[in-house]
Order: C-alpha cells, then structure tokens, then sequence
C-alpha cells in the first residue's frame, strides 16, 4: 500500500523557520495537502495543491514540492503554531488517498 | 458556510457494525463534490475510510474495503458509514468531511470537517 513519510515531531524557538517535509513515491503525479490539528480539534486545511494557501491562513505558512517531497514552511514560527501537522495526496491510480503520519511541531 | 455533523451510537460492541451518519447543511450533496469518511485513534494519525459522489461512485481505503459501506441519501441531504465486524482498533474519532477535487485528483482536499464523533468499541 502506498504511504508518505514525515518525521514523527520537531522544535523550535518562536521567530525560527519551521520545515516539514512529507516524502511519497507518487508525489511527483498528485498534489499534496497540508493539515493542521489542535488537540480536540478537527484538522484544518493550510496548503493546498502543494503550494496554494487558503484565505485566512497566515503568510507565514508556504508550501513547496522537488521530486518525491513536499515541504510545509512556517516561516518566524508563532507559539501559536505548535500543534500537529499532516500531509495528505493519493496514489498514482487516483483512488486512494492517504495520510502521513503526522509530526508534532512544539515551539519551545 | 458549509456544515457537517455526524450523528451515531458512542458505544459499539465487538463484531458488531458500527454505523455513522453526515447531516451536511449549507451545500446540498447533489451539488457535487466527493463527500468521505475519515477516523483518528486516540493519540495517533489520520486515516481515510472512503469516499463518495452524490451518484453512487465510491472509492475505500484498500485495508477496510472488506467491511466498509459508504451510502449517500440526496432527499436528506447525508451520507453514512458502516463497519462491519468491528474490533477494539477500530475505536476512533469519525469525521465526516467534503473532499474537494483537483485537476489529477479526483477525491483531492477536505476543505470542511465535522466536529467529528469518539466511536468506542467495547463489550
């Protein structure tokens, strides 16, 4: 089954650039979509078609994709950020979509 | 503005099915778009269920295809899930969600969730 990888957490300092990166074989053929999740929250969407953020998302958020990874920025991470990021896209036949598994951003 | 909110029993017993559904209000589902199923475990990642158009067409995450269902009912305005054979792993929050589709993505984004529902299997 086809999967997309992220590093389970990271850290930073409030001010720092924040770098998420989602890695699947079939990224190159579809989009990928960015989620973030506070606890006991739905997830909501802040990157969509690999580079596109929604109205009302901060600036501070950028996507970006080279071959086989996609990328979340938060560029001068806020205490506001911390929370769980995933990444979402399908596979190359078009009728499966998958999650990664997550990473917990903590602003230290 | 769009609204989702599923509605179903808390409490579900093991082998039993669960069943789960989708009020959506603010869009009407004949309208288009695919509208899906997707659960969280306590502590852990998301996991997409399946997914379906308001004509019928569904598509299931290959590892629960066996014992998933995905209906819509365009006159009420929802969708529902069963799970069939349920065990203690499948104790999860269930949300209900929109799925918006690209161009090469057929399913594509959620772009609006439900509040989501704890579904907790147990004797």
């Amino acid at each position: 089954s086809y999967e997309l990888t992220q590093p389970p957490s990271m850290s930073v300092s409030p001010g720092q650039t924040a770098r998420v990166t989602c890695s699947g074989d079939a990224l190159p053929k579809q989009y990928a979509y960015w989620y973030q999740q506070k606890p006991g929250q739905a997830p909501i969407l802040v990157i969509y078609q690999d580079t596109e953020r929604p109205s009302g998302i901060p600036e501070r958020f950028s996507g970006s994709s080279s071959g086989t990874t996609v990328t979340l920025t938060i560029t001068g991470v806020q205490a506001e950020d911390e929370a769980d990021y995933y990444c979402q896209s399908a596979d190359t036949s078009d009728t499966y979509v998958v999650f990664g598994g997550g990473t917990r951003l903590t602003v230290l | 503005q769009v609204q989702l909110q599923e509605s179903g029993p808390g409490l579900v017993k093991p082998s039993e099915t669960l069943s789960l559904t989708c009020g959506v209000s603010g869009y009407s589902i004949s309208g288009g778009y695919y509208w899906g199923w997707i659960r969280q475990p306590p502590g852990k990642g998301l996991e997409w269920i399946g997914s379906i158009f308001h004509s019928g067409t569904t598509y299931y995450n290959p590892s629960l295809k066996s014992r998933v269902t995905i209906s819509v009912d365009t006159s009420k305005n929802q969708f529902s899930l069963k799970l069939s054979s349920v065990t203690v792993a499948d104790t999860a929050v269930y949300y209900c969600a929109r799925n918006q589709g690209d161009i090469g993505s057929t399913i594509g984004r959620v772009d609006y969730w439900g509040q989501g529902t704890l579904v907790t299997v147990s004797s």
